[in-house]
């Protein structure tokens, strides 16, 4: 069954202090990964998609890497206004344009 | 930039009434989606579209209809509205291409169902 996990559920940073997120997955066939951020009460925002293991993409402070069994988005010198939950989705071969979605994780830093 | 808009931002009906939400995109996208947002329960798929006139049932699509007459409009309707229906309402489009599936969402429709 093509699921995928999120954790940690929340996360709490102080300004400046780095860390990751993960998105582990088991899929049938990946069409490719991809990475929103979601401020309360706003619609997700997209960041990145990745579609093969050994993939890397940067946006100013973060990076999202992918492996064969799960992707981590790294946050660098984090700032409050980096505060969301992050959604990791995987896309799948035979599904057409759909997207399973992960359930999140509340970031939250501190200055 | 693609533009995915919808039609309010908060929305207060009352249970049985029948209620409109409409999504519109400026991208020529192929595909559009409608979603719900609960918490702990993420966002779900209820109805989705690969063209014009042409709709899939997501995973809960219950209680809901959807109609696309024109390309760049989905409208989720609710036909008979109910009190577990008040959640966030999310439209998605993406361009259908063979290896971009990137969805680009709405702002979103905050409904409540008294």
């Amino acid at each position: 069954e093509d699921q995928v996990t999120q954790s940690p559920e929340a996360l709490r940073l102080q300004e400046g202090e780095s860390s990751s997120l993960n998105c582990s997955y088991t899929v049938s066939g990946l069409r490719g990964l991809f990475w929103y951020r979601q401020d309360p009460g706003k619609g997700p925002e997209f960041l990145f998609t990745l579609y093969s293991a050994g993939e890397e993409k940067e946006k100013e402070r973060l990076k999202a890497t992918l492996t064969k069994k799960e992707s981590f988005l790294h946050i660098t010198a984090p700032k409050p206004e980096d505060s969301a939950t992050y959604l990791c989705a995987l896309g799948i071969y035979n599904q057409g344009g759909k997207l399973i979605f992960g359930q999140g994780t509340e970031l939250s830093v501190k200055p | 930039d693609v533009k995915v808009t919808q039609s309010s931002r908060y929305l207060v009906k009352r249970t049985g009434e029948k209620v409109f939400l409409e999504c519109v995109q400026d991208m020529d996208h192929e595909n559009m989606f409608w979603y719900r947002q609960d918490p702990g329960l993420g966002l779900r798929l209820i109805y989705f579209s690969y063209d014009v006139k042409m709709k899939e049932k997501g995973d809960i699509p219950e209680g809901y209809s959807v109609s696309r007459e024109k390309k760049e409009r989905f409208s989720l309707i609710l036909e008979s509205a109910s009190t577990n229906q008040t959640s966030m309402y999310l439209c998605a489009s993406s361009a259908g291409a063979t290896l971009t599936d990137t969805q680009y969402f709405g702002p979103g429709t905050r409904l409540t169902v008294l």
